[in-house]
C-alpha cells in the first residue's frame, strides 16, 4: 500500500537551518506532484510547497519563499524540504503528501509527520 | 489567494445523528475542491475530492456536494470513529492551495 514516510524534523535554533525527506513506496512516485504541508500546534493545515512529478516546477507559499526548498530525487522514490531561516513562526508538524500527475489535483496520501520545533 | 470559510467552527451532535459542514470560497473554484478528516495526532485523510466523489475507502454515509463557491459536507449518520476535525481545500486556483480554518466535530 501507499507508505509516505516523513524524517529529519528536530529542535533547531532561530535562524538555523533543516532538511525533511520523505520516503515514498507503493506508487508510482516518479508520475505523481508532491507537496509538503505543515500545521502548527493547534492550528489548521498551511500549504508549504509544491513540485511537480518530474522536479521541473517548484511553487511555494509567500511565507516560506527564498527560505525553503523543494526537491526529488525520483531515482530514491526521496522528497526534501530544505528549511533556511527558520523562524519561530515555521514551527509545526510537516506533512509530505501525494497528488496526482497534474498539480490541479487533490492531496491523495499523506505521511505522519514529522516536527520541527524552533527555538533557542 | 483563495479564502475558504467553513462553518460552524465546532459542531456539537450526538452518534446515529446527521452532520452538515459547509464551506465558503471566496471566488469560484469550480468543483475543484476537497474534504480532509483529521483525528488527534493522526495525519489528515482525504474524504472526498472533486466536491463530491468519495475517495478509496471512504464509507458511503460520507456525501458532498456543492459548485463555485458553496460546498456542503454531510454524513448520514456519525458513528464514533466520525468525531474529528474536517477540512476543505480548493486546488483551482493555486499557488497556493487553501485550506478552511475547519470544522470540529465533537459529541
Amino acid at each position: 500500500q501507499v507508505q509516505l514516510v516523513e524524517s529529519g524534523g528536530g529542535v533547531v535554533q532561530p535562524g538555523g537551518s533543516l532538511r525533511l525527506s520523505c520516503a515514498a513506496s507503493g506508487f508510482s512516485f516518479s508520475r505523481h506532484v508532491m507537496h509538503w504541508v505543515r500545521q502548527a500546534p493547534g492550528k489548521g493545515l498551511e500549504w508549504v510547497a509544491l513540485i511537480s512529478f518530474d522536479g521541473t516546477s517548484k511553487h511555494y507559499a509567500d511565507a516560506v519563499k527564498g527560505r525553503f526548498t523543494i526537491s526529488r530525487d525520483n531515482s530514491k522514490n526521496t522528497l526534501h524540504l530544505q528549511m533556511n531561516s527558520l523562524r519561530g513562526d515555521d514551527m509545526a508538524v510537516y506533512y509530505c503528501a501525494g497528488g496526482q500527475l497534474l498539480p490541479t489535483s487533490q492531496f491523495d496520501h499523506w505521511g505522519q509527520g514529522t516536527l520541527v520545533t524552533v527555538s533557542s | 489567494e483563495v479564502v475558504m470559510t467553513q462553518s460552524p467552527a465546532t459542531l456539537s451532535v450526538s452518534p446515529g445523528e446527521r452532520a452538515t459542514l459547509s464551506c465558503r470560497a471566496s471566488q469560484s473554484v469550480n468543483r475543484n475542491l476537497a474534504w480532509y478528516q483529521q483525528k488527534p495526532g493522526q495525519a489528515p485523510r482525504l474524504l472526498l475530492y472533486g466536491a463530491s466523489i468519495r475517495a478509496t475507502g471512504v464509507p458511503d454515509r460520507f456525501s458532498a456536494s456543492g459548485s463555485g463557491t458553496e460546498f456542503t459536507l454531510t454524513i448520514s449518520s456519525l458513528q464514533s470513529e466520525d468525531f474529528a476535525v474536517y477540512y476543505c481545500q480548493q486546488y483551482n486556483n493555486w499557488p497556493p492551495y487553501t485550506f478552511g480554518q475547519g470544522t470540529k466535530l465533537e459529541i
